[in-house]
């Protein structure tokens, strides 16, 4: 069973360009959580979706961030009209249930780098 | 929510027990304890969870009292490859299902 997998593993773009990060759940798993992490800081949760709803985004930016979580197909984070401080390490976590005992699975992250 | 105050930093050395301390003064009834553990350039890992008293695991023990108000998180013979940062996290069911990471504990092993 293949773990959570994220692409790519870093993505350089220019400022005001879009950048579009992957994540697939592990097998079975219905919950995805997008988080970012500046460098030499904490991680932030930004969004949680299940297939096709959003359920909480109460840690995106209100501009230029979007994410989505298709019935098929991966969760993507969008991000519009890239600025350099956007740059920052993107992690996406996936678990197979909300409950009392919670694991989250994590991916090994996006490096996004704005230049 | 359940907010958690861990020590910034601590240092230690191969082969040596190491103990981190999580304060969680307002932790809900339904609320459970939950470790990670993040490498550098890393995702974080889950290490291990609990509810009340102890657990154990292949890689850890978790100490909680019968307050709850705390926990510890228990590393036996640390080597170098445990040098990462430790989160403890509190109140996972009852933040919606999402996860709150707060600043955690950076370790440092040293030989």
């Amino acid at each position: 069973n293949a773990g959570v997998m994220q692409n790519p593993r870093h993505l350089v773009r220019r400022r005001g360009q879009e950048a579009r990060l992957r994540c697939s759940p592990m097998k079975g798993h219905s919950h995805v959580y997008w988080y970012r992490q500046l460098p030499e800081e904490g991680l932030k949760f930004m969004v949680y979706l299940q297939k096709e709803n959003i359920i909480d985004e109460s840690g995106m930016p209100k501009e230029r961030f979007s994410a989505e979580f298709p019935k098929e197909g991966p969760s993507i984070l969008r991000i519009q009209q890239v600025v350099r401080g956007d740059s920052a390490a993107y992690f996406c976590a996936s678990s197979p249930s909300q409950g009392r005992s919670t694991e989250a699975f994590f991916g090994q992250g996006t490096r996004l780098t704005v230049v | 929510l359940a907010k958690t105050t861990q020590p910034i930093s601590m240092d230690s050395y191969e082969g040596q027990e190491v103990n981190i301390t999580c304060s969680h003064n307002n932790i809900a009834t339904n609320d459970y304890i939950t470790w990670y553990q993040q490498f550098p350039s890393q995702g974080p890992r889950f290490i291990i969870q609990g509810y009340k008293t102890k657990v154990t695991n292949e890689v850890a023990s978790l100490f909680i009292p019968a307050d709850r108000k705390s926990s510890t998180l228990s590393l036996p013979r640390v080597s170098l490859s445990d040098t990462a940062v430790y989160y403890c996290l509190v109140g996972v069911y009852n933040q919606g299902g999402k996860l709150i990471f707060g600043q955690g504990t950076e370790l440092s092993v040293k030989p």
